[in-house]
């Protein structure tokens, strides 16, 4: 099974900080028609999760575009360019080129 | 307007079979996938399985032999079947639209305990 490693476990940050999350995978996730699986999810305290990003890079409708995704292969990036405190919660990568897919460790962002 | 609803019941005894339904509107399950997803008190979340439109299915390789998702497209419902549940399996049970889980359901805890 794909291993999805998320680093920091823990971020701190305060408002209007830019912060970057990665997503490390144990097999490239580009598949053979050249398309890569990888999405990123919120889950805020006592929520369900949100889709933030959809293959690699594309924003979910109605997602502020402080988000953004990037990488490529095994390696992806997270990046939100100026936290606010809605951002607060655990984000989450998931990988769907390998079945089964798997979701990342995960990335708490608190408050500094 | 997309829902998905989880229920089921709410503790469950030990090497008992869970069964939970996922109802569904908004969507059509011969055109959408639905998946399952779980999630232990303060871990992470963990991919189940998913029921494609044309009915097939996949599932996580570590409890693929005590899972069945199956679906009833009349009353827009998804079932979850797993035997043989443990402590382990205590956890936070999700439905989401797509193999990609782009609308989730609120979630319905479960718990094992006898």
């Amino acid at each position: 099974d794909v291993v999805l490693t998320q680093t920091p476990s823990t971020s701190s940050a305060t408002i209007g900080q830019s912060v970057s999350i990665s997503c490390r995978s144990s097999q490239s996730l580009l598949d053979s028609a050249g398309n890569t699986y990888l999405y990123w999810y919120l889950q805020r305290p006592g929520q369900s999760p949100q889709l933030l990003i959809y293959l690699v890079s594309s924003l979910e409708s109605g997602v502020p575009n402080r988000f953004s995704g990037s990488g490529s292969g095994t390696d992806f990036t997270l990046k939100i360019s100026g936290v606010e405190a809605e951002d607060l919660g655990v984000y989450y990568c998931m990988q769907a080129t390998h079945v089964p897919y798997t979701f990342g460790t995960g990335t708490k962002l608190e408050l500094k | 307007q997309v829902q998905l609803k989880e229920s089921g019941p709410g503790l469950v005894q030990p090497s008992q079979t869970l069964s939970l339904t996922c109802t569904v509107s908004g969507l059509s399950l011969t055109s959408n996938s639905v998946s399952w997803i779980r999630q232990p008190p303060g871990k992470g979340l963990e991919w189940m399985g998913v029921i494609w439109s044309n009915g097939g299915t996949d599932y996580n390789s570590a409890i693929k032999s005590r899972l069945r998702i199956g679906r009833d497209t009349s009353k827009s419902q998804v079932f979850l079947k797993m035997n043989s549940l443990q402590t382990e399996d205590t956890a936070i049970y999700f439905c989401a639209r797509n193999y990609y889980s782009d609308y989730w359901g609120q979630g319905v805890m479960v718990t094992v305990s006898s």
